[in-house]
């Protein structure tokens, strides 16, 4: 069966103090891994897509890594704008096709 | 751009009653998607349609779950009838093949609902 696990399940974070999420990921077949954000009452809302192990993508104050097993959200200098719950999703089959969901991380920055 | 449309935003309904939910897709985009969000099992899938034609249902609880896509830029779906159990977050979703690979799949606001 394929699993997205996302860790911690939430983290507290003062502005300023960077870190970094993890996304694990037992998959039979890798066809993409997608970072969404979501905020309370929205609907996630896309960030990355990540194909090939090494391949980093980066917006402002988020860079998305991937690896063979997971990849990594590492977030620089937060701010209490970044405060949300991000999600890390893969695609298994080829094509046009659903993506697995992590339960996400809670992600909380103190001013 | 509107992005995906769905209504209601929040439903609250009785047990036994029917519900229907509605999503608007982004207009050119051929693919669909129904999620389902609680707090115990995240977000998952319960049916998506390619090209207005449903292609994996295996995510549909029960049969009292049904999905429509009658046209490219209207689906429902319906929950006859309604239990407690099926109070979540209810969202819609619709993407397109841009260039090689990329699939983003956009996500509507969402409908809560909440069966007493």
């Amino acid at each position: 069966e394929d699993q997205v696990t996302q860790s911690p399940e939430a983290l507290r974070l003062q502005e300023g103090e960077s870190s970094s999420l993890n996304c694990s990921y037992t998959v039979s077949g890798l066809r993409g891994l997608f970072w969404y954000r979501q905020d309370p009452g929205k609907g996630p809302e896309f960030l990355f897509t990540l194909y090939s192990a090494g391949e980093e993508k980066e917006k402002e104050r988020l860079k998305a890594t991937l690896t063979k097993k997971e990849s990594f959200l590492h977030i620089t200098a937060p701010k209490p704008e970044d405060s949300a719950t991000y999600l890390c999703a893969v695609r298994v089959n080829s094509g046009n096709t659903p993506l697995v969901f992590g339960k996400g991380t809670r992600l909380s920055v103190i001013a | 751009d509107a992005g995906v449309i769905q209504s209601p935003r929040h439903e609250v309904t009785e047990m036994g009653q029917e519900v229907t939910l509605r999503c608007k897709p982004i207009s050119g985009h051929n693919s669909l998607f129904w999620y389902r969000q609680t707090m115990m099992r995240g977000l998952e899938l319960l049916i998506y349609f390619n090209n207005n034609v449903p292609i994996d249902d295996s995510g549909m609880p029960e049969d009292r779950f049904s999905a429509k896509m009658p046209n490219a830029s209207f689906s429902t779906l319906k929950i006859q009838p309604s239990e407690p159990r099926d109070s979540a977050v209810y969202f819609c979703a619709s993407s397109i093949r841009q260039g090689a690979r990329s699939y983003e799949q956009y996500f509507g606001p969402g409908t809560r609902l909440t069966v007493t």
